[in-house]
Order: structure tokens, then sequence, then C-alpha cells
């Protein structure tokens, strides 16, 4: 299976503070996704991010969330000034593959404990 | 709206049983459905999908799953379950406009007893 790597795995965060997540796509593909889990809960969709932009976000991603890919390669997202409830798993997802045909590999996420 | 229901949170088979791990989904156009398996402390990865063609999908790790239009489900099966298959399962819908993105469901807890 292809793979998307994340850094950091774990992440502990005072409630107000900035984070940053990263991740790392399979090479070439430019359709990127990020989601995220709370614990105990379903999978939740919070932004897709195509040539350098935001093509699609849900009602989840307010003004505190932005995606960049800063370098060409890695994908951040960044949480401006985190909240207790920010406290999840955050996946980020590559797809592959042409369109009606595509498949979103998954990275292994980075688990988010704001206090 | 796209949404998939998954309805039940646990299912227990005995190691070397069949198992199911069921799914419905509702979805205006053709669905495009997927599975994915979530072992502890672990990413999501994917099993298998449906996009068009046989209703009988065949997936990694000895996973199928059955396509069923007039019932409007997607169940996930094996033959002969592991151990090893103990874990959290989600099945997906794709969003039909814009970005593609995915709708989970709730997930199913999947625990193999040996």
């Amino acid at each position: 299976e292809p793979e998307v790597t994340q850094t950091p795995s774990h992440q502990v965060t005072q409630m107000g503070q900035e984070v940053i997540l990263r991740c790392v796509p399979i090479s070439n593909h430019l359709y990127f996704y990020w989601y995220r889990q709370i614990l105990g809960q379903k999978v939740e969709f919070l932004v897709s991010f195509y040539n350098n932009e935001i093509s699609e976000k849900s009602e989840i991603f307010d003004d505190q969330f932005s995606v960049e890919r800063p370098d060409g390669s890695n994908f951040t997202l960044k949480i401006r000034s985190t909240k207790l409830e920010d406290s999840a798993m955050y996946f980020c997802a590559n797809r592959i593959g042409s369109a009606y045909q595509e498949t979103q590999y998954f990275g292994p996420g980075t688990r988010l404990l704001v206090l | 709206a796209q949404s998939v229901a998954q309805p039940e949170d646990q299912v227990n088979v005995a190691e070397g049983n069949p198992l199911t791990v069921k799914c419905t989904y509702s979805v205006s156009g053709n669905p495009y459905l997927f599975w994915y398996v979530q072992y502890p402390n672990r990413g999501l990865q994917f099993l298998l999908k449906y996009i068009t063609g046989d209703n009988l999908v065949k997936g990694s790790y000895g996973f199928e799953a059955e396509f069923n239009k007039s019932q409007t489900s997607f169940h996930l099966k094996k033959p002969s379950a592991l151990v090893s298959d103990s874990a959290l399962y989600f099945c997906a819908v794709r969003d039909q406009t814009g970005a593609n993105n995915l709708f989970f469901g709730t997930g199913t807890r999947l625990t193999v007893i040996p």
C-alpha cells in the first residue's frame, strides 16, 4: 500500500497554543485531505486541498484552522488557538487514481491532546 | 446527502468462523463505497472498494464485500476469521460532489475469539 507519513505521532499542548501537524504525501499526487477522529467517534472530514488551494471544507474547519503546502512537498494543518475539543486523532490522506477510480490512502495519524 | 450506517458497534466471532460486518448506505446517484480497517493506535488502512462492475469485491487480507443495490448494503465478509482480524472497521461512501471526500460510518469493533 502506498505510504503517507505524518509527524508528530503524538502532541500535547496547552489550550490556546498553536499546533502544526505535518503530512508527507505520496509523491506526485496533488489531492490531499485532512480528517479527524475524536476518541470513540467516527472519522470526520475537515478539508480537501488541491493544487495548492483549499477545494472544499466542512463546518468543522473554522477560522482557527488553516492548511498549507509550505515547501511543495509537505502538507500542514495548523490550529491557531487550540481548544479542549480539538483533542482528537488527525489523519492526512492522499488521493490516488483517476477520477471515479481513486482511493484515499491515510497516514498513521497524529494524536493531539489539548490540556 | 450521503451517509453510511453501521448498525453494530461490536461483532464477536470465533476464530475460523465466517464473519460479516454490516454497512448500509444512502446516496443520490451511483454509490462509491469503501471499507477501511483501523488497528489499535494505527491509521486507517484501505481494504477494498466498490465503484462499478461485479457486486462481489475482493480486497486485502482475504476480505470481500458484497454490493447489494436493492438493499443499499455493502457488507464486509471473510470466510474464516483470524484473531489478527480483530480491529475497528469503517465503511465509507464518497461524496458525489466537490472534492470527493469520504463520509464514514461510526465503525464496528470486530473481536475474533481464539
